[in-house]
């Protein structure tokens, strides 16, 4: 069984949609979770951290639910530069774990 | 401040050749990670250096792959011979001190073997 899945899409919003994606771990002492936003053909760059509160930034939410081993994100008001994959990552037994990614297509 | 550099961006082999990629972290990073990544699906670790100690490296294929961080800085990541399913983009990152959440890649090199 995989660390992390996720489910690949692809995701086709438009303009204006909210979309969420969400991220299943399967080690229960995971430490640390994240989201990395990859563009096509560039290398991932760190999007946000997940905390156990749950944390925002502008048009951005993430969540995290340490019962059901998943963490969230929320993209609202999607803009077309929002499109590109997005990775889910998370820290367990000292090693840094990515899912597949999810693909995002926003549509104008 | 310069970022994570890699080179070569690309490379063509034919399958038995050698192939050689370099990395240099950004200044002060003492982790360095090299990472594969395949069309599809996320970077998968293929070892971890603390400083010049390679403190993870059980996804390494050892029998074809080699790598070295010899002065704790920049690194270089070796495969001989290269095999068809040797085709991806291999990705160096850095962190600051162990696993700090922010990973800072290079572009990455592509690599496809024929």
């Amino acid at each position: 069984r995989k660390e992390v899945e996720q489910d690949p899409g692809p995701f086709n919003v438009p303009e204006g949609a909210t979309v969420a994606f969400n991220c299943t771990y399967s080690n229960s002492a995971s430490q640390s979770f994240f989201w990395y936003r990859q563009d096509c053909r560039k290398e991932p760059k760190l999007l946000m951290s997940v905390y156990s509160s749950g944390n925002e930034d502008g048009r951005f939410t993430a969540q995290l639910n340490r019962a059901s081993q998943y963490i969230s994100l929320l993209i609202r008001d999607s803009k077309l530069s929002d499109s590109a994959t997005y990775l889910c990552a998370v820290i367990a037994g000292n090693q840094f774990y990515f899912g597949t990614g999810t693909s995002l297509t926003v549509i104008p | 401040e310069a970022g994570v550099v890699q080179s070569p961006r690309y490379k063509i082999i034919e399958k038995k050749q050698p192939v050689a990629f370099w990395c240099n972290p950004i200044s002060g990073h003492n982790t360095l990670y090299w990472y594969l990544q395949n069309l599809g699906q996320g970077p998968e670790l293929l070892i971890r250096y603390e400083n010049e100690e390679a403190v993870d490296d059980s996804q390494l294929p050892k029998d074809r792959f080699s790598a070295e961080r010899l002065k704790g800085v920049d690194s270089t990541l070796k495969i001989q011979p290269a095999e068809l399913g040797d085709s991806a983009v291999y990705l160096c990152a850095s962190s600051s001190t162990g696993y700090t959440g922010e990973l800072f890649f290079g572009e990455g090199s592509r690599l496809t073997v024929l």
